[in-house]
């Protein structure tokens, strides 16, 4: 079982439409992050949680800790945010950040 | 633009060939970590380097290896290249082992054939 699962794996929206995307995960961590990852592959980082709610624009993340779970919702959709989202965690004793397999989101104007 | 670079952008080579990939991080960030990004899947941890010594590794084989020099850049090496090897490879910057923030480079696309 991989520690870190993400929900769906491929989303479907209009634009306009609340998105949201689930990470859960199996691990102790210090932090998660909320990354963005364009086709041409360079990755951004959207949020960096350890608890509660984080809002930027229209993004919005939140993280239970108890239930080690996070999810990430984008309010009024664009095309523009068409993308592969990832959750991952510092959790590795290393610093290291671990990583979901990525949600590839795409919002249809 | 997060400030760290990778060259080359893109990259083929043959199999049992070897390759240096390279990473600049921002300046005065002294932590680097190396990924490989398989088609559909997230990004795997190979290695980090701090203050330009190995400091963590993930479950790579010993044909990956790494360097990391005083100008804040560094170097990815895989030796004997196999076709499963053909990955997108990032590598990301902080500014020190216990900093949270990390920094993207835009990843070089290796194709190994």
């Amino acid at each position: 079982k991989n520690e870190v699962e993400q929900s769906p794996q491929n989303l479907t929206a209009q634009e306009g439409e609340f998105i949201t995307i689930n990470c859960s995960y199996s691990v102790g961590i210090s932090a998660l992050h909320w990354l963005q990852q364009h086709p041409g592959g360079g990755i951004v980082s959207l949020f960096m949680l350890s608890s509660g709610k984080k809002k930027h624009g229209r993004l919005i993340a939140t993280i239970n800790i108890q239930e080690k779970h996070s999810s990430l919702h984008i309010t009024a959709s664009h095309p523009r945010d068409s993308a592969v989202y990832i959750c991952a965690l510092r959790g590795g004793s290393q610093g290291n950040l671990i990583f979901g397999k990525g949600t590839k989101l795409s919002v249809k104007p | 633009e997060t400030g760290v670079t990778q060259s080359p952008t893109h990259l083929i080579k043959t199999r049992g060939q070897q390759v240096t990939l390279r990473c600049s991080s921002q300046s005065g960030h002294n932590t680097v970590s190396w990924y490989q990004q398989a088609l559909g899947q997230g990004p795997q941890f190979i290695f980090q380097y701090y203050r330009e010594e190995e400091n963590g590794r993930g479950n790579f084989p010993p044909r990956f290896s790494g360097l990391q020099f005083p100008n804040y850049s560094s170097e990815l090496n895989v030796n004997a290249l196999e076709l499963d090897d053909s990955a997108l490879y990032l590598c990301a910057s902080r500014y020190d082992l216990g900093s949270y923030e990390q920094y993207f480079g835009p990843g070089t696309r290796l194709t190994v054939t």
